[in-house]
């Protein structure tokens, strides 16, 4: 029973450039969360996703930031027109519903922008 | 609004010693307070959480926590550490009227041999 998936691993990007980060939830969970991680700070809320809508995006960014959740295939986090500080550990986590108490975490993408 | 505070940045203990690792939080009406472990270079790993019910909650590993109403605290507590607890710990909030948790800033705990 494979957990959440998250691809790749480790990114690196030039500023500017562009990057799409994969997540894969586990078998039957239809919710999908992203989370950022920064150096010395806890997990920060982006977005909150169902299959085709988006149910929470308070936590992200106004600008360069966007997420789906398709019908098909894994939740996509993009960052478009990279700067330093978007360097951190992104990660998701799903659920099977949105009520179900604990979330289950993906081991991360960690993009470096140089 | 809701918030959860680790007040310890690191916690050190002595292997074979009992450990604690802080939190308190802020929410409004009942809350689910949950604790996450996180090892290096990988995700969160549920440890246990408190919906309701008895105020002590055993999760994975040995680990337990306690649920103080009156102090706001859900304290993460095992008798007897292990150097393989070494990990950063994450104390996490959510109401019941809402679907996304609240996270401290974590508490990186070190056993020492």
């Amino acid at each position: 029973n494979a957990g959440v998936m998250q691809n790749p691993r480790h990114l690196v990007r030039r500023r500017g450039q562009e990057a799409r980060l994969r997540c894969s939830p586990m078998k039957g969970h239809s919710h999908v969360y992203w989370y950022r991680q920064l150096p010395e700070e806890g997990l920060k809320f982006m977005v909150y996703l169902q299959k085709e809508n988006i149910i929470d995006e308070s936590g992200m960014p106004k600008e360069r930031f966007s997420a789906e959740f398709p019908k098909e295939g894994p939740s996509i986090l993009r960052i478009q027109q990279v700067v330093r500080g978007d360097s951190a550990a992104y990660f998701c986590a799903s659920s099977p519903k949105p009520d179900s108490y604990e979330q289950y975490f993906g081991p991360g993408t960690r993009l470096t922008v140089t | 609004a809701q918030s959860v505070a680790q007040p310890e940045d690191q916690v050190n203990v002595a292997e074979g010693n009992p450990l604690t690792v802080k939190c308190t939080y802020s929410v409004s009406g009942n809350p689910y307070l949950f604790w996450y472990v996180q090892y290096p270079n990988r995700g969160l790993q549920f440890l246990l959480k408190y919906i309701t019910g008895d105020n002590l909650v055993k999760g994975s590993y040995g680990f337990e926590a306690e649920f103080n109403k009156s102090q706001t605290s859900f304290h993460l507590k095992k008798p007897s550490a292990l150097v393989s607890d070494s990990a950063l710990y994450f104390c996490a909030v959510r109401s019941g009227g809402s679907y996304i948790p609240t996270f401290g800033r974590g508490t990186s705990l070190i056993v020492h041999p």
